[in-house]
């Protein structure tokens, strides 16, 4: 167990639709990240927040967006969804500058667009 | 730029074969690196890391040591085992920031 737990673990939509996902990291872990794994695109990074600051932003879609909580738990909005949003989500989460510092994942939450 | 390349997939051993994944990486600075490894139907676990160069990480019977020289971190093992099937991830951190490889599946056959 790394400590992050997303939720939900499946979720089931329509295109057009809009989801939450959600994240909470690791007690003490400040930096928060999103990713999206998909068979054809492998592991990509979407976003990253830091102590409720949006610090680092990767291949999301304006569809996409994403907060940081004063709680430092995390949401992903994912609307207008698509087929091919279909994919695996990740949230790590990690204790930014850190001499050792290292990212924990949890265990994804699986969205399948129909 | 901050980037990882490792060996394309997918690897298919028999059980108790050597084991080698190669990874390179480009970086400024001095960054960490890691192998993470993801089990069917699971999110991805830190398998070792190591923090600067020459040190060596290990863990469960796999290891990777830092070589600044040839900026790799190649991942081995002696004698895999049928449950270390799964796909194998490189990646550093450097300034906060992780950047992954595309990851390496194994498959392991009896």
């Amino acid at each position: 167990d790394s400590g992050v737990t997303q939720t939900p673990k499946h979720l089931i939509t329509a295109t057009g639709q809009r989801v939450t996902l959600r994240c909470s990291p690791r007690s003490g872990d400040l930096s928060v990240y999103w990713y999206q794994q998909s068979l054809d695109q492998g592991l990509q990074f979407l976003i990253q927040y830091y102590n409720g600051e949006e610090r680092a932003k990767g291949n999301i879609l304006e569809r996409f967006s994403a907060q940081q909580f004063p709680d430092l738990h995390s949401e992903l909005n994912l609307s207008s969804l698509e087929l091919g949003d279909s994919a695996l989500y990740f949230c790590a989460s990690s204790v930014p500058g850190a001499s050792d510092n290292t990212i924990y994942f949890g265990e994804g939450s699986w969205l399948t667009v129909v | 730029g901050n980037s990882v390349t490792q060996m394309e997939g997918p690897v298919t051993l028999s059980e108790e074969a050597f084991l080698t994944i190669n990874c390179t990486y480009t970086a400024t600075g001095y960054p960490s690196l890691f192998w993470y490894v993801q089990y069917p139907g699971e999110g991805l676990q830190l398998l070792l890391k190591a923090t600067k160069a020459d040190d060596k990480g290990s863990n469960k019977g796999f290891e990777a040591t830092y070589r600044k020289e040839t900026t790799s971190f190649h991942l081995e093992k002696g004698s895999v085992q049928v449950s270390d099937s799964a796909v194998y991830f490189c990646a550093l951190s450097s300034s906060d920031q992780f950047y992954f490889g595309t990851g390496t599946s194994l498959t392991v056959i009896p």
